[in-house]
């Protein structure tokens, strides 16, 4: 079993909608949780990090930490064009190194 | 705040020669650097963590004679692509951690390598 699924997608979602992107991970111990976004061809971007359970809102973005299901999500509200990425969440193991799942591609339409 | 550059951005090289690159933390000291490889449409895959003043510690599978790793600064890692072969070409991306012991990491811009 993978340790951070995510559904890789592709998640459509219509400009200026709502994108609910979900993260489930198997160590229960994990402490942080990141998001990153990464477009084609460029590498990840950091968009927020979340530790507590929880919302954690930044902008257009909110992270919704709930360690006792073991799952972190992401939202994105009013959705633009300019979102359609992939998004990963990563978390990580007891040594520092990130736990990356696979990805969910989010297509935002016009 | 909290950037990271890589360099070169793009090299293209023949089969048999060696390519370094570099990756540097540019407003913040960083004591772990990672290096990541990622092919078309795949995740990155971490190839080895780079802790300053010591040797880097290579993932299983990773060869450590053909992927040298030096990270001999706090703002300074440096990979090189030994005797590169045409399966080596990838995009190769490396992140940086703060030395404040924060688990954030940033990553570099990456540097596209094509072995003819």
């Amino acid at each position: 079993q993978k340790e951070v699924e995510q559904n890789s997608g592709p998640l459509s979602v219509p400009e200026g909608a709502i994108a609910s992107l979900n993260c489930t991970y198997s160590d229960r111990g994990s402490q942080s949780f990141f998001w990153y976004r990464q477009y084609s061809g460029k590498s990840p971007e950091l968009i927020m990090f979340i530790y507590s359970n929880g919302d954690k809102e930044d902008g257009r973005f909110t992270a919704q930490l709930n360690k006792a299901s073991q799952y972190v999500s992401l939202l994105i509200r009013d959705s633009q064009p300019s979102d359609s990425a992939t998004y990963l969440c990563a978390v990580p193991d007891s040594w520092g190194k990130f736990q990356f799942g696979a990805g969910t591609q989010v297509v935002v339409t016009p | 705040g909290a950037v990271v550059s890589q360099h070169p951005s793009w090299v293209i090289c023949k089969s048999g020669t060696s390519v370094k690159i570099e990756c540097r933390s540019l407003d913040f000291q960083a004591t772990t650097m990672f290096w990541y490889r990622q092919f078309p449409k795949q995740s990155l895959m971490l190839m080895a963590t780079s802790n300053e003043g010591s040797k880097a510690t290579y993932e299983q599978g990773v060869e450590k004679d053909k992927f040298l790793i030096n990270h001999a600064s706090l703002t300074l890692s440096t990979l090189t692509v030994t005797s590169a072969h045409p399966e080596d070409s990838s995009f190769y991306i490396c992140s940086a951690r703060e030395a404040t012991g924060r688990e954030t990491q940033y990553f570099g811009p990456g540097t596209r390598l094509l072995v003819l």
